[in-house]
């Protein structure tokens, strides 16, 4: 497998603008999660879907943030109006749903870096 | 609701020296534990994931770790450090239904030569 594919891995934007990033999940993998990592912290659960399900989402993904997966394969997290808290690492990692097993077979990718100014 | 605690945000050790991460969970029931590393620019790659039986879980890399259910705790060891192993750790506790992990706030290794 190709591993798990985020675009791009660096953006830097001005506050108030709006961002999308885009996930590629391996092949085949039905679960696709996003998660958001600051600076000297560790990842917390955004949202997950399953095929193009959201089924769960934080309360941290506010009004401003949305997720899709249109046909259950890539994904997209759109941050509308930009805030210089919204600065993270936004990580995606895919699985392929099972017992709770799966989880050893949940990859990451390598993260979009974003940088509100 | 399940947490996980890092008590050491950094550590620094030698380069052959053994090594020890702490981590404490809160979670109601047996829980199902990761501990993952996370290297400059890559993705968090899987150590190694307790789920039952046996409590000294081996994974990849020469990392250890074990399950404490008196303490709470499933501290992840190496018995010798190489340079390589400089990189952040995260311990990962799974939720009740089985679709989220939980992950602590990291501890920073830096290896000294």
């Amino acid at each position: 497998d190709t591993g798990v594919s985020q675009n791009p891995r660096h953006k830097i934007t001005k506050r108030g603008q709006n961002v999308t990033f885009r996930c590629d999940p391996i092949s085949e993998h039905n679960r696709l999660y996003w998660y958001r990592q600051t600076l000297g912290q560790g990842p917390e659960f955004l949202t997950y879907f399953q095929n193009e399900a959201q089924l769960e989402k934080s309360r941290l993904l506010s009004d401003r943030f949305s997720a899709e997966r249109p046909k259950g394969s890539f994904s997209t997290l759109e941050i509308q109006r930009t805030e210089q808290g919204d600065s993270a690492m936004y990580l995606c990692a895919s699985s392929v749903e099972g017992s709770g097993a799966f989880f050893e077979k949940l990859f990451f990718g390598s993260g979009t870096q974003l940088s509100v100014l | 609701a399940q947490s996980v605690t890092q008590p050491d945000i950094h550590i620094t050790v030698s380069e052959g020296a053994s090594l020890e991460l702490r981590c404490n969970y809160s979670y109601g029931a047996t829980p199902y534990l990761f501990w993952y590393v996370q290297s400059p620019g890559q993705g968090l790659q899987l150590l190694l994931k307790y789920f039952s039986g046996d409590t000294l879980v081996q994974g990849i890399k020469g990392f250890e770790a074990e399950f404490k259910r008196s303490q709470s705790s499933f501290n992840l060891r190496k018995p010798s450090v190489h340079w390589s192993d400089a990189a952040e750790y995260f311990c990962a506790v799974l939720n009740n239904a089985g679709n989220m992990l939980t992950f602590g706030g990291g501890t920073r290794l830096m290896v000294k030569p």
